[in-house]
């Protein structure tokens, strides 16, 4: 059962344009939030986070928005760029879980942008 | 660079076979990570060292077994191979304030026939 849903498999976006990217979770325990960008034959690099005590987090041209009610997270990417195009994962973990440190990743969110 | 090394880059293998896979952390990193990356199942955790213990288990099957040597390069090893276990396999590693931001190596892509 996937605990982290990420919906769209691919998504195109003119350069210069908001990417928007979404993720959905199952699991109420999960309190911190994390995405990944992986360019193809290298490993995933961690982007931005969140903990669920907050609901906006700001980092340069990326934002994350976390909206617990509807256990939703989204990344906003402004402007895109064309070295913005990769995979993207969204992450969770259960910070007050005790010992365990491993996310729990979505399958992934193709992005890719057109010049 | 994430400053995570893994080796080797591929590996083929036959089934029934036993292989090791190696990945030695950034300078400083305690926390060693193994994910398994498959077509169908996305990115999964296998397991967790902290500075030679084992930390955490995910979903991995019997037969892989893993460890943290006191350099802390860290081995997982996978026996009796199956087709299904060709994947992409991946080490993280983290300090130990900042368990979450992890950094991955370049992966190991195994292909088991």
């Amino acid at each position: 059962d996937q605990q982290v849903k990420q919906n769209s498999p691919s998504l195109s976006v003119q350069e210069g344009r908001i990417s928007i990217l979404n993720c959905d979770y199952t699991n109420s325990m999960f309190d911190y939030f994390l995405w990944y960008k992986k360019y193809p034959a290298e490993g995933p690099t961690f982007l931005i986070s969140i903990s669920s005590i907050k609901d906006k987090n700001e980092d340069g041209r990326f934002t994350v928005f976390l909206n617990k009610s509807a256990k939703h997270l989204s990344l906003h990417i402004v402007p895109s760029q064309p070295g913005d195009s990769a995979v993207y994962f969204c992450a969770a973990s259960e910070r007050a879980g005790g010992g365990a440190d491993g996310l729990t990743f979505g399958k992934g969110t193709h992005l890719i942008i057109q010049p | 660079d994430s400053g995570v090394t893994q080796t080797p880059k591929h590996l083929i293998t036959a089934t029934g076979q036993r292989v090791t896979l190696r990945c030695s952390p950034r300078s400083g990193d305690l926390s060693v990570y193994w994910y398994q990356q498959s077509l169908d199942q996305g990115l999964q955790f296998l397991i967790q060292y902290y500075n030679g213990e084992e930390r955490a288990k995910g979903n991995i099957l019997e037969r892989f077994s893993a460890q943290q040597f006191p350099d802390l390069h860290s081995e997982l090893n996978l026996s009796s191979l199956e087709l299904g276990d060709s994947a992409l396999y991946f080490c993280a590693s983290s300090v130990a304030s900042q368990p979450y931001e992890q950094y991955f190596g370049p992966g190991t892509r195994l292909t088991v026939t």
